[in-house]
Order: structure tokens, then C-alpha cells, then sequence
């Protein structure tokens, strides 16, 4: 078994600052994600990662910056965070092979911005 | 636009009921299909996938059907409980660079009432 973990787990922000969010697993996943999870609209890929120091950008990129540091961690940036903003940012993991297709994922990041 | 689509944003059930869940794609290079539950609070976990070269596939309570000639996948959840009251999200893919891009629905909040 592994586990995934988010910090932090609740973020306030202030508009216009950069956040940083991190993520690490330790099932020595070779792919790693960053969702956004907003009410009714289910979960947007921001970015995703196939391997230590690759980056593909998601269909919610814009905004956002990420970096895979090594295999066992990804960590996304909201570069200027906008008022008001409130969602729940979740990272995910899965192996590659056969079965590459599953994605275990972490508790989740809450952000607030003021 | 939404490339993967779930039409009923909730649905309620009598327990013991059989119920469907509904999501429609668009890609048709979509080669992967899954539903994930999510517990309030709680990170999504897999439920079932199928892969494109089948058209159901059954396990325990559960089955997903695959009709790839109409973009559409479906779950049967049968002989319901209340702990199946979570929100389910669909989510399809296709296999590319070793790792599989998930797109999600927007989720269906199920209810199962005793």
C-alpha cells in the first residue's frame, strides 16, 4: 500500500499572492496530477506529470504553475490568487504499466482567498 | 465544451432499488472509462474501468456499460444501500505517453434512503 499527502490542508490567501501546494506519494508512482474540484463541475486537470522534472499541461492550466522536484513529488503554484476564490485542489498519483490507469488520490488542499 | 458529460446532477433510490447513472462523451479516441465514488470529504476512489475493446463489465453490485458506438457509459449499481450515498463521478481517457489523461463528469450526488 502507499499514501498520498496534500499540505497544506487549509490554505487563506490574500488576492494577488502566489500559493504553493505540495504533494507526495510513496507508492513510487511514475505519474502524478493536480485536480481543481469545484462545486457542480466535478474535477478540472490543471497539470500532470510523467515522470520526475516532465510537465503537461491540464485544460485548466492558465494561472497556474507546477513542478515535478522528483518522482515522489509535485507541487502546483497558484500564481496570483483571485478574491474570493474557494476550491478544493486535489493531487493524484498512478503507476504506469498495466495498470496505469487507476489514480489514487490525496485528502485535498481547501484554499480561501480573502 | 464538456467533453464528458453526467446529465442528472442527483438521483434518489429506495434501498434495494437498482439504479443506472448516466454519462456521455464526446472523443471518440477515448479508449478508457471508469466511475469513481466520493464520500463527502473524502478524496474519490475507483469504483470500476473498462477498457474500450469490452462493452460491460461486472463486479459485485456493479456494472458499467460501454457503448461506444452512441459515447456513452453507463453504471448499474443493483440490490442498493445506503452506504452507496456518495457522489459518483465518470471519468474517460485515453492512453497516451505511458499515462492515461483523465477527464471527469461533473458527478451525480446519489441518495440512497431506507
Amino acid at each position: 500500500g502507499g499514501i498520498i499527502t496534500q499540505t497544506p490542508k487549509f490554505l487563506i490567501g490574500q488576492e494577488g499572492q502566489k500559493l504553493t501546494l505540495k504533494c507526495q506519494q510513496n507508492f513510487n508512482h511514475d505519474t502524478m496530477y493536480w485536480y481543481r474540484q469545484d462545486s457542480g463541475k466535478g474535477l478540472r486537470l490543471i497539470y500532470y506529470s510523467i515522470t520526475e522534472n516532465d510537465l503537461q499541461k491540464g485544460d485548466l492550466s492558465e494561472g497556474y504553475d507546477a513542478s515535478r522536484e522528483k518522482k515522489s513529488s509535485f507541487s502546483l503554484t497558484v500564481t496570483s490568487a483571485q478574491k474570493n476564490e474557494m476550491a478544493v485542489f486535489l493531487c493524484a498519483s498512478s503507476m504506469s504499466g498495466a495498470n496505469q490507469d487507476t489514480q489514487y488520490f490525496g485528502p485535498g488542499t481547501r484554499l480561501l482567498v480573502l | 465544451g464538456q467533453q464528458v458529460k453526467q446529465s442528472s446532477p442527483s438521483l434518489t433510490v429506495q434501498e434495494g432499488g437498482i439504479l443506472i447513472l448516466n454519462c456521455d462523451y464526446e472523443n471518440d479516441m477515448f479508449d478508457y472509462f471508469a466511475w469513481y465514488k466520493k464520500y463527502p470529504d473524502n478524496s474519490p476512489t475507483l469504483l470500476i474501468s473498462v477498457r474500450s475493446n469490452v462493452d460491460k463489465r461486472e463486479d459485485g453490485r456493479f456494472t458499467v456499460f460501454l457503448n461506444k458506438s452512441g459515447k456513452h457509459f453507463s453504471l448499474h449499481i443493483t440490490a442498493s444501500q445506503p452506504e452507496d450515498t456518495a457522489v459518483y463521478l465518470c471519468a474517460a481517457g485515453i492512453n497516451q505517453g505511458g499515462s492515461a489523461k483523465l477527464i471527469f463528469g461533473e458527478g451525480t450526488k446519489l441518495t440512497v434512503s431506507s
